[in-house]
């Protein structure tokens, strides 16, 4: 069975500040997906990033940054110099097989104020 | 880019009534398309998985007959909350299974539906 693991219930920082949002995953598969979701207050679910099971390379992307440790079974998400538009549930989900099904987090809220 | 829509946006309607959400997809086909859960300040919870031309596949726990899921053609999948009651009173969100896994994503969701059952 799959499982993802995001400790931080609610994390506020003021902006400029940098945050470390947490994930850990579990799953028997050597092959897999990992993802990370914004969700405004709006509700929707915007795609941030996938990384394979077989590329641990770091990715940075403007202000975010993603850090893919296997041995550790972590893909944590940094955001730096933190914005108030930041402010979000932040999830991470895992994928495995060719079913596409996606297994979420518990999700972090990020709250971001001037 | 692939675009799921989902509509409505916004359901409130009484108790007992059945209430149905559209999820299409706009510009790629969808064999497969998925119905997600989200109780508020909760993750999302996948509810089933529609299949184009077969019966969907739900998750443990989730009631067939509650919620009927029909996907008739390569672009449409839709929910029937039948007889829908308070408790089933949550955010309702879709998403395709875009098969050419543009830009890097398995599936494409829909903005969701906020369901209130009064």
């Amino acid at each position: 069975a799959q499982k993802v693991t995001q400790a931080q219930t609610e994390i506020s920082v003021v902006e400029k500040e940098d945050v470390t949002l947490d994930c850990v995953y579990e799953t028997r598969d050597t092959t897999y997906y990992l993802f990370w979701y914004k969700q405004p207050p709006s509700g929707e679910l915007v795609f941030l990033i996938r990384r394979n099971s077989f590329d641990e390379q770091n990715e940075i992307s403007g202000r975010y940054s993603w850090n893919f440790q296997k041995s550790t079974s972590s893909f944590n998400f940094t955001i730096t110099a933190s914005q108030v538009v930041d402010s979000a549930v932040y999830f991470c989900a895992l994928n495995t097989g060719t079913a596409s099904k996606l297994t979420f987090g518990t999700g972090t809220r990020l709250q971001v104020t001037l | 880019g692939a675009v799921v829509s989902q509509h409505p946006s916004w359901v409130i309607c009484k108790s007992g009534t059945s209430v149905k959400i559209e999820c299409r997809s706009l510009d790629f086909q969808a064999t497969t398309m998925f119905w997600y859960r989200q109780f508020p300040k909760q993750s999302l919870m996948l509810m089933a998985t529609s299949n184009e031309g077969s019966k969907a596949t739900y998750e443990q726990g989730v009631e067939k007959d509650k919620f009927l899921i029909n996907h008739a053609s390569l672009t449409l999948s839709t929910l029937t909350v039948t007889s829908a009651h308070p408790e089933d009173s949550s955010f309702y969100i879709c998403s395709a299974r875009d098969p050419l896994g543009q830009g890097n994503q398995p599936q494409h969701f829909g903005d969701g539906t906020r369901l209130s059952i009064l």
